[in-house]
């Protein structure tokens, strides 16, 4: 089966940097996502890595390093309407495009 | 980007009714809707695949005859929750995905159901 692991909650203040870890464990791997959900909304795309390394889009990256079954998202210049939930998520390991989430991490930036 | 809509975005009823919850692809075609259910404070958990034109997967410990799914065009998916009780009651989302090999998933707005 698929789990993934991520800090339940992070408290950051305004213009700093945060990261916030996955760890996952799947019976197959076709990448690693991460989405944003803000209370009482949907989540938002925000990244994908199917290969090691780092992709950035604008204030956001986000690390993959399949050997350690591990990533992470980092989020740059903290703005307080980056307070969020964040998830990561792995593609069903049957090679569906159905997705399993962590329990998602609640960021809270104070100003 | 990719739109997808849901409709209603709220709705409460008595407990016994049945509530139908659409999730449209606005300018894409969806050759692959997912329903997920959230409840509050958790994460989303999948509740079953519909494909066009076919029967959908359900998840396991989800009950098809009580979430009756179709997906009756490549733009179309609808969630009906039959007899529904208070504990149906939860954040219902669908997302959708085109072409094969496309890894972004467009999420709905979700609708919030609440059984009374």
């Amino acid at each position: 089966g698929q789990s993934l692991e991520q800090p339940s909650e992070v408290t950051a203040v305004e213009g700093a940097i945060v990261q916030i870890n996955c760890t996952y464990q799947t019976s197959g791997f076709y990448g690693l996502s991460w989405y944003q959900q803000h209370d009482g909304g949907a989540p938002t795309f925000l990244s994908y890595n199917a290969l090691d390394g780092l992709e950035e889009t604008g204030r956001f990256s986000s690390f993959l390093s399949r050997s350690d079954s591990y990533g992470y998202l980092l989020l740059q210049e903290l703005q307080m309407k980056d307070s969020a939930s964040y998830f990561c998520a792995v593609r069903d390991g049957t090679g569906r495009r159905a997705l399993t989430f962590g329990s998602g991490t609640r960021l809270q930036v104070q100003p | 980007g990719a739109v997808v809509s849901q409709h209603p975005s709220w709705v409460i009823c008595k407990s016994g009714t049945s509530v139908k919850i659409e999730c449209r692809s606005l300018d894409f075609q969806a050759t692959t809707m997912f329903w997920y259910r959230q409840f509050p404070k958790q994460s989303l958990m999948l509740m079953a695949t519909s494909n066009e034109g076919s029967k959908a997967t359900y998840e396991q410990g989800v009950e098809k005859d009580k979430f009756l799914i179709n997906h009756a065009s490549l733009t179309l998916s609808t969630l009906t929750v039959t007899s529904a009780h208070p504990e149906d009651s939860s954040f219902y989302i669908c997302s959708a995905t085109g072409f094969s090999g496309q890894e972004t998933q467009y999420f709905g707005p979700g609708t919030r159901l609440l059984v009374l």
